[in-house]
């Protein structure tokens, strides 16, 4: 079992749409969650970190329960510039050098006019 | 602000024959680098940690005497793929972390495509 997985794409909607991406992660030694998004051929961007209250940037609401070991990206009113693949990302802390990134496979979104 | 550039952004070289390649915070000081492999429809590979004015830490299957990782200053580590060959040929990003903040994100480097012929 992968130590972070997520929702298989592709995800094809029309612009408007709300879309949900869905993530689980196994290490509970996990502290720090983000969400980043990745065009075709280019680096990865971070999008928003995710916090355990909950988070939203405009469009984009993050969620984060603990207890279930689950992330939730919710795009509200998607638009054609949404397409792309999010990536669900985990910190995984390693003791005294701060931890280092665990990435979700990706799930792949095309917003269609 | 966080902004972390690579050099050069592709190269092609011949099997057998070493490239470097640059890793640069352009806006902060990292003490803590990254490099990642990514191979087409897969997900990033920690290939290694890259820490300021030590040895770099190596993620398991990744040979450390092929891939040599220097890391000499706040914002800047290399990483220099030795003998490449055909199956080298990948999509190498770095990232640096923004210290400080408790989150421990990471902001990556635009890529370099090697292709190995």
């Amino acid at each position: 079992r992968k130590e972070v997985e997520q929702d298989p794409g592709p995800f094809n909607v029309p612009e408007g749409a709300t879309v949900a991406f869905n993530c689980t992660y196994s290490n509970s030694a996990s502290q720090s969650f983000f969400w980043y998004r990745q065009d075709c051929r280019k680096e990865p961007k971070l999008l928003m970190s995710v916090y355990s209250s909950g988070n939203e940037d405009g469009r984009f609401t993050a969620q984060l329960n603990r207890a279930s070991q689950y992330i939730s990206l919710l795009i509200r009113d998607s638009k054609l510039s949404d397409s792309a693949t999010y990536l669900c990302v985990v910190n995984r802390m390693i003791y005294n050098q701060g931890g280092k990134l665990i990435f979700g496979q990706g799930t792949e979104l095309s917003v269609k006019p | 602000g966080a902004v972390v550039s690579q050099h050069p952004s592709w190269v092609i070289c011949k099997s057998g024959t070493s490239v470097k390649i640059e890793c640069r915070s352009l806006d902060f000081q990292a003490t803590t680098m990254f490099w990642y492999r990514q191979f087409p429809k897969q997900s990033l590979m920690l290939m290694a940690t890259s820490n300021e004015g030590s040895k770099a830490t190596y993620e398991q299957g990744v040979e450390k005497d092929k891939f040599l990782i220097n890391h000499a200053s706040l914002t800047l580590s290399t990483l220099t793929v030795t003998s490449a060959h055909p199956e080298d040929s990948s999509f190498y990003i770095c990232s640096a972390r923004l210290s400080g903040t408790g989150h421990y994100e990471q902001y990556f480097g635009p890529g370099t495509r090697l292709t190995v012929t």
